[in-house]
């Protein structure tokens, strides 16, 4: 089983701006999933790329996966203030998650 | 209607003492999880049950025993409580078993405060 590990730990930005977090991971994996949590709650499942493809969209969300890498990244668009949350990336089958990115998007 | 939920939100005891969270989803989904959040933030997973079968059992403390009556519902019973164990438990469930190709649903969490 592995981890995701999510850069940047922490991330500040402004509303309207773009965000962009990376995940990295150690071993070959047949998908990703991306994953929001709001402060206080559970996680929310965003998005699941799967080791076949290369790019994907949701709305404002845009993930990209590079197997040669073994990377992703999620970028949200014309960020809001209710996009504040920590972000986190499951590589592979277990879901084994990392510490996540913590947006924070002031209005 | 609320897909996966917990009991209790939060749960302040003392040291030594033996208390139980509940969980229960209503997905219909076959596999459950338990994970554990610190105060760093970094969500491990303990347990997962397929079918009330357990499929997952990570390196966790004989302290910890999880128990699924039925599909529906996957308990975790925590015995002679530790300082270390104050953390934030999070109940999850999922369509299928755990490959990483379900989603997994999540509960809103129980904050266990040992003191």
């Amino acid at each position: 089983s592995q981890q995701g590990e999510e850069d940047p730990q922490a991330l500040s930005i402004q509303e309207g701006e773009n965000a962009t977090m990376n995940c990295s991971y150690k071993t070959s994996i047949n998908n990703l999933q991306w994953y929001r949590q709001n402060s206080g709650r559970g996680l929310v499942h965003l998005i699941l790329i799967r080791s076949n493809e290369r790019e994907k969209h949701s709305g404002r969300l845009r993930v990209t996966l590079d197997t040669s890498k073994k990377s992703s990244s999620l970028l949200i668009t014309a960020s809001r203030a209710a996009d504040t949350a920590s972000y986190f990336c499951a590589p592979g089958g277990k879901l084994i998650f990392g510490q996540g990115t913590e947006l924070s998007v002031k209005p | 209607d609320t897909a996966v939920s917990q009991t209790p939100k939060y749960l302040v005891t003392q040291m030594g003492n033996d208390k139980s969270i509940k969980c229960e989803q209503n997905l219909g989904h076959d596999t459950m999880y338990w994970y554990k959040q610190d105060s760093k933030k970094f969500l491990k997973i303990m347990f997962s049950y397929n079918n009330k079968e357990l499929i997952i059992n990570e390196t966790v403390p004989n302290r910890f025993s999880p128990k699924s009556p039925d599909k529906a519902h996957l308990n975790l019973h925590i015995n002679s409580l530790e300082l270390g164990d104050s953390a934030v438990y999070f109940c999850a469930s999922s369509q299928g078993n755990p490959s990483g190709y379900y989603e997994q649903y999540f509960g809103p969490g129980t904050r266990l405060t040992v003191t």
